[in-house]
């Protein structure tokens, strides 16, 4: 089956500044690779999504790449706000429509 | 903006109880879902339900675990007996179809604590 890594675990990061978040998957049959946003006391909230056919997706502040031949991809946040602090977790498509494997989470936290 | 919410936001059980979670999906959504996530660990499938039935299941979703879509709003995980190894976040989803349809939507969860 699918297996996802997710790097680092967590992230401390200066207001303004940029953080990225990797991800490595091992089947190469995936090819849709969403990206959660959890709050605390929240569930996830679906922020960019890519599929395989796709190398690069940006949607402002946020991007996401994906090399299928190392079977990795990244979320970027640039300009980072406190209000980005949260737990992001990348994920792989695998089998059947909605089956996700997800990574282990990032806890991002943005000091002022 | 339309949202999947779940009832209840917290579930005491005793081990050995039954215990239904309760999951109203975005209304035009057709696919539904169960993820758990045990505390320290990934969130994992549970199951997907498409049409009235199962479309696929995790080795997780055994005999003591089912799914119903009594109405046209509810969608329902039930767990006959359950174990201390239940004690999870129970997340929903549901997702549309077509273009666009693999992305889940996800409720804030049910926090399950077995006793």
């Amino acid at each position: 089956g699918e297996n996802v890594e997710q790097h680092p675990s967590t992230l401390s990061v200066q207001e303004g500044d940029s953080a990225v978040i990797k991800c490595t998957y091992s089947d190469s049959a995936s090819n849709y690779f969403p990206w959660y946003k959890q709050e605390l006391g929240k569930g996830p909230q679906l922020i960019i999504d890519i599929r395989s056919n796709v190398g690069e997706k940006k949607d402002q502040r946020i991007a996401v790449t994906l090399n299928k031949t190392a079977k990795h991809f990244s979320l970027h946040i640039t300009e980072t706000q406190p209000e980005d602090s949260a737990v992001y977790f990348c994920a792989a498509s695998y089998g059947s429509w909605g089956k996700l494997q997800f990574g282990a989470g990032t806890q991002v936290v943005v000091t002022p | 903006e339309p949202e999947v919410t779940q009832t209840p936001s917290h579930q005491v059980t005793q081990m050995g109880q039954e215990v239904i979670l309760r999951c109203v999906p975005i209304s035009n959504h057709l696919y539904f879902y169960w993820y758990r996530q045990i505390l320290g660990q990934k969130v994992e499938f549970l199951v997907s339900f498409y049409n009235n039935e199962i479309s696929e299941k995790s080795e997780i979703f055994d005999d003591q675990f089912s799914v119903e879509r009594p109405d046209g709003s509810n969608f329902t995980l039930k767990i006959r007996s359950t174990k201390l190894e239940d004690s999870a976040m129970y997340f929903c989803a549901s997702s549309g179809r077509g273009q666009g349809g693999e992305k889940l939507f996800f409720g804030s969860g049910t926090q399950l604590s077995v006793l």
